[in-house]
């Protein structure tokens, strides 16, 4: 089964701790991007990736940084310079370039602050 | 700035009549505009798309609707089915070679009553 999948379902983060989340994609995309999502608002981008190697900062890139290292791989590390951490993250991928492309979502990751 | 609105955070329509959602933008540079639905605790998934050069584009019983004059864009659903209940974002996106960048609006939580 081609699709993203996003690991884990639910993370918890303490004071000053960096924390990983996961996203992996077999539908052989170029393109990778990590969205937040908070209560009432839409989703917003915080960093996308076009080719292995490169990556660009999104809307809200502050106090996140990614690696691009792999085509179905594109971690997203919430540093502690994020202050308000506690979100549902959205990972997603789509073709590279053409005018109708559409982005395909994985099932997101919960980040919770303790 | 909120590029893409969605001005009913909520909407309840009786199961079988047709729900419209509706989203307006800002952007004049927008040239391509997605629907996706969302459950609780999931990743949004793509319902329906239209590129600027058409007013209309229907799929089963989606159809979304662009007046490019207004800057708005709706969706229908006919007939609604308790299934639909989700919360529905538009996105649009200004199709720059390479560059898949979407901008969301906020959400309209749809609820069918049976």
């Amino acid at each position: 089964d081609g699709g993203i999948t996003q690991s884990p379902k639910y993370l918890f983060r303490k004071e000053g701790q960096n924390v990983t989340l996961s996203c992996e994609q077999n539908l052989n995309h170029d393109a990778m991007y990590w969205y937040r999502q908070d209560p009432g608002q839409g989703l917003r981008l915080i960093y996308y990736s076009q080719i292995v190697n490169d990556f660009q900062k999104g809307d809200i890139a502050e106090g996140y940084s990614v690696s691009r290292e792999k085509k179905e791989s594109f971690p997203l590390t919430v540093t502690s310079a994020q202050k308000n951490p506690t979100a549902f993250y959205l990972c997603a991928s789509s073709k590279w370039g053409g005018d109708q492309e559409t982005q395909y979502f994985g099932p997101g990751t919960r980040l919770l602050v303790l | 700035d909120q590029q893409v609105k969605q001005n009913s955070p909520s909407l309840s329509v009786q199961e079988g009549r047709i729900s419209i959602l509706n989203c307006d933008y800002t952007n004049s540079m927008f040239d391509y505009f997605l629907w996706y639905k969302k459950y609780p605790a999931e990743g949004p998934t793509f319902l329906i798309s239209i590129s600027s050069i058409k007013d209309k584009n229907e799929d089963g019983r989606f159809t979304v609707f662009l007046n490019k004059s207004a800057k708005h864009l709706s969706l229908h659903i006919v007939p609604s089915q308790p299934g639909d209940s989700a919360v529905y974002f538009c996105a649009a996106r200004i199709s720059n070679f390479g560059n898949e960048k979407l901008t969301f609006g906020t959400g309209t939580r749809l609820t069918i009553i049976p």
